[in-house]
């Protein structure tokens, strides 16, 4: 069956930097896209970007370009998302989603979320 | 970006029906994904295209657009669908593509 597996939950100080795994399996990695979401407390979902297990090639929100890099490692099935210069509004749930193939932003399986803590 | 709005509360009776909303520019070139999120879990895809369900999600949940607005309907609504429901889109605005989600709505069975 179709599994996404997230890292553990994280306490950062403002200006650092988290980097969340998301090991896939149960399916050919290279087919699918990842994109990656966030959930800050109480709130809704925010969609952060996409990134093709196949080739790499990324797209990230507007609002995050800069800050945020996603990656994969073919050999482990694993993507990976980095946010840098994390500020207390950074405080959220992270949740990796696998893309249905021949969909745009349409997520068929989804990690079980890695919460990111920012506090001084 | 753009922006999918969504009414944040809505509540049906056990066993009727109920529709859930989600107006934005973007759908009015292409569908909405609609997605249940249980509190302290993950979202669930219910919802895509057309009006297509995934596997394992009840025939009651059904989608519909025209225009602008995208529905989701829950025709005989059970107390297990009590959740809060997102929808999704592509953001149609400018030239950056990006994914966008409505602000949700609480969804009530009575």
């Amino acid at each position: 069956q179709v599994q996404l597996v997230q890292s553990g939950a994280e306490v950062k100080k403002p200006g650092a930097s988290v980097k969340v795994s998301c090991k896939a399996s149960g399916y050919t990695f290279t087919s699918y896209g990842i994109s990656w979401v966030r959930q800050a407390p109480g709130q809704g979902l925010e969609w952060m970007g996409w990134i093709s297990a196949y080739n790499g090639n990324t797209n990230y929100a507007q609002k995050l370009q800069g800050r945020v890099t996603m990656t994969t490692d073919t050999s482990t099935s694993t993507a990976y998302m980095e946010l840098r210069s994390l500020r207390s509004d950074d405080t959220a749930v992270y949740y990796c989603a696998r893309e249905i193939t021949g969909t745009e932003y349409v997520f068929d399986y989804w990690g079980q979320g890695t919460l990111v803590t920012v506090s001084s | 970006s753009s922006e999918l709005t969504q009414d944040p509360a809505v509540s049906v009776a056990l066993g009727q029906t109920v529709r859930i909303t989600c107006q934005g520019d973007s759908l009015r070139s292409y569908y909405a994904s609609w997605y249940q999120q249980k509190p302290g879990q993950a979202p669930v895809l219910v919802i895509y295209g057309k009006n297509n369900r995934p596997s394992g999600i009840p025939d009651r949940f059904s989608g519909s657009s025209s225009g602008n607005t995208a529905s989701l309907t829950i025709t005989g609504a059970q107390a297990e669908d009590e959740a809060d429901y997102y929808c999704n889109s592509r953001d149609s605005s400018g030239n950056h593509l990006e994914g966008v989600f409505g602000g949700g709505t609480k969804l009530t069975v009575l």
